[in-house]
């Protein structure tokens, strides 16, 4: 069975950093494309980050670019989300989803998310 | 950036009904375009791809329409499982979600 597991969320003050990971298992992890989106609370989608799958290549957000970090360990089948400088506004549901084997995409399978809560 | 407006942002109606809710986008994104169902407290469930795709064990009263700039999702008879919130996706350019329709009870 596919699964993607978040962890790693939590209360941090404003300017703190923490660390999502997303343990995946169920299919062959090192052909996928993964990314972070997140939900704001009693908000819609918003799309965070993307890396390839060979982790060659990673985008960002605008709103996160400088400040939030995408990375993989295939051997480990896990991605992770660096977040630095965290805003009042980072407040939100963190999703790991799966997209395809190359290029934009789709999101066919989605974590439970973790929750990441900014605040003093 | 590309941007996605659904209409509307609520719909009430009622069990057997046929409903359609549109997506459309800021500038063309050829089929590239994807419909999630998300129900309260649980992450979204990928319904359409490639606008008029249906993902497997997704029931065939959900339907896709459109290309260029302007899409329908369309469910031909609700069901008492289907009120819940339907986002729209484009991918042609990296993602953006649309801000959502809350398909409500009548």
């Amino acid at each position: 069975e596919l699964q993607l597991v978040e962890s790693g969320g939590g209360l941090v003050p404003p300017g703190g950093s923490l660390r999502l990971s997303c343990a995946a298992s169920g299919f062959t992890f090192n052909n996928y494309w993964m990314h972070w989106v997140r939900q704001a609370p009693g908000k819609g989608l918003v799309w965070v980050s993307r890396i390839e799958s060979d982790g060659s290549t990673t985008f960002h957000a605008d709103s996160v670019k400088g400040r939030f970090t995408i990375s993989r360990d295939n051997a480990r089948n896990t991605v992770y989300l660096q977040m630095n400088s965290l805003r009042a506004e980072d407040t939100a549901l963190y999703y790991c989803v799966r997209g395809t084997m190359n290029g934009a995409s789709y999101f066919d399978y989605w974590g439970q998310g973790t929750l990441v809560t900014v605040s003093s | 950036d590309i941007q996605m407006t659904q209409s509307p942002s609520t719909l009430s109606a009622s069990v057997g009904d046929r409903v359609t809710i549109t997506c459309r986008a800021s500038q063309s994104i050829s089929s590239w375009l994807a419909w999630y169902q998300q129900k309260p407290g649980k992450a979204p469930n990928l319904l359409i791809y490639r606008a008029s795709n249906l993902e497997s064990g997704v029931p065939s009263r959900f339907s896709g329409s459109g290309s260029g700039t302007d899409f329908a999702l369309t469910i031909s008879s609700l069901q008492p499982d289907d009120f819940a919130t339907y986002y729209c996706q484009q991918y042609n350019t990296d993602a953006t979600f649309g801000q959502g329709t809350k398909l409500e009870i009548k």
